[in-house]
């Protein structure tokens, strides 16, 4: 298995741009999060899923932010409009489901907004 | 909701000594305790975990304990190398299959 995958890897835009961050989970994972790391703040969970359903998104920063998970094998991290506190390295990580597993990690997006 | 706490937050040992890391938690249900290192520029990786069945876990130069009375567990790292150093996360279950992660240890190992 080739392992949680992430896209774009690094995305530079500017301040007002409209982001969208991929994932595409291991297969046979049914629960996916996404993070955000940054040094002040370190990892936090901004929303995870199961079985494609939105469950927690309590730590979505605020309404500029949004995911979807259309199928089991991808979702997507959407922030419209970009800011530069935005920036920041954004993981996906996927699990099984059915009780609490080990995260596997995506490499991450590095996003930098300017 | 968890809260996970770990100290200290940076870690400098001579090369093959002992390093410890302790971590808090607050939720007493949580049952589960990850350990992830995170290398420069790299994704988290988990390197150990526990479960709240058992108090210490081993696997070749990592160990982790956990007390569960005293809300905390922590990760010893024996005989050190210098490609032990990284960032050390933990993190304890919180609800069904939730992480909550402390801020992270940087330990570093002087050659």
């Amino acid at each position: 298995d080739a392992g949680v995958i992430q896209s774009p890897r690094h995305e530079v835009t500017e301040m007002g741009q409209e982001v969208t961050l991929r994932c595409k989970p291991i297969s046979g994972h049914n629960s996916l999060f996404w993070y955000r790391q940054t040094m002040m703040r370190g990892l936090e969970l901004l929303i995870y899923f199961n079985n494609n359903v939105p469950i927690d998104d309590s730590g979505m920063p605020e309404d500029r932010f949004s995911a979807k998970m259309p199928n089991a094998s991808f979702s997507t991290l959407k922030i419209q409009p970009s800011e530069p506190r935005d920036s920041a390295v954004y993981f996906c990580a996927s699990s099984q489901s059915g009780g609490v597993y080990e995260q596997y990690f995506g490499p991450g997006t590095r996003l930098t907004v300017t | 909701g968890e809260n996970v706490e770990q100290h200290p937050s940076t870690l400098s040992v001579q090369e093959g000594d002992s390093a410890v890391i302790k971590c808090t938690y607050s939720d007493s249900a949580s049952n589960y305790f990850p350990w992830y290192k995170q290398e420069l520029g790299k994704r988290p990786q988990l390197i150990i975990d526990i479960r709240s069945n058992v108090g210490e876990k081993k696997d070749q130069r990592i160990a982790v304990t956990l007390n569960k009375t005293a809300k905390h567990f922590s990760l010893h790292i024996t005989e050190t190398q210098p490609e032990d150093s990284a960032v050390y996360f933990c993190a304890a279950s919180h609800g069904n299959n939730r992480l909550a992660f402390g801020k992270g240890n940087q330990v570093v190992v002087i050659p």
